[in-house]
């Protein structure tokens, strides 16, 4: 089983939609929770993180954790098409402040 | 400055070439970090610099090479590269590198935009 769990998709939504994205992970180490987003041919920017169970919120984006479930989910309200990128999530474990383990990312389109 | 830069941009190579990939930074981070990113896949980590000493080493071939002359600048070397080696290159930097156990904080990376390499 791999550490880190992310539906590939491709996800295409409508402008407006409200976008879910979704990650599962198998070590209850890990301790704190990111979202990368990254668009095409450039680096990943940190949209979001996290470190405890339950919501954060900033803007349009809300980064949920259920530590319980082993779950993380990014959700994006009122989707523009500026948001059109892939999203990976990324997991840091209690035992260390620099190894990244990283989804395989969701492409997401958002269509005008 | 939050950025993190790297040069060049693209670069297309032959195997029997020697290439220098650049990164810089200017926020006073004290560890750097090159990552390869293939297609649709996540970033990999290959190695991380702390103080300008190499602290990790993901097992990377030795056909790649990397050295950090200051707390500002990380390059990676490559000589004798295969085609399977055609990447996405991704420098990325932080405020503190690899802590000991029990010692973790969040650390946030920033990444540069990365140079597309070649290998023909």
């Amino acid at each position: 089983q791999k550490e880190v769990e992310q539906d590939p998709g491709p996800l295409s939504v409508p402008e407006g939609a409200i976008v879910s994205l979704n990650c599962t992970y198998s070590n209850s180490a890990f301790q704190y929770f990111m979202w990368y987003r990254q668009y095409s041919r450039k680096g990943p920017e940190l949209l979001m993180y996290t470190y405890s169970s339950g919501n954060k919120e900033d803007g349009r984006f809300t980064a949920q954790v259920d530590k319980s479930s082993k779950y993380i989910s990014l959700f994006i309200r009122d989707s523009q098409p500026s948001d059109s990128a892939t999203y990976l999530c990324a997991i840091i474990s209690g035992g260390s402040n620099y190894k990244l383990t990283f989804g395989k990312g969701t492409l997401l389109t958002v269509n005008p | 400055d939050t950025e993190v830069t790297q040069t060049p941009k693209h670069l297309v190579m032959g195997m029997t070439n020697k290439k220098s990939l650049k990164c810089e930074q200017h926020m006073g981070h004290r560890a750097m970090y090159w990552y390869k990113q293939k297609a649709k896949k996540p970033p990999e980590l290959m190695f991380v610099y702390s103080y300008e000493k190499l602290s990790i080493n993901e097992s990377v071939p030795s056909r790649f090479s990397p050295e950090c002359p200051n707390s500002s600048l990380l390059n990676l070397h490559l000589h004798a590269l295969q085609p399977e080696d055609s990447a996405l290159y991704l420098c990325a930097s932080s405020q503190v590198g690899p802590g000991l156990a029990g010692t973790y904080s969040y650390n946030e990376q920033f990444f540069g935009p990365g140079t597309r390499l070649t290998v023909l």
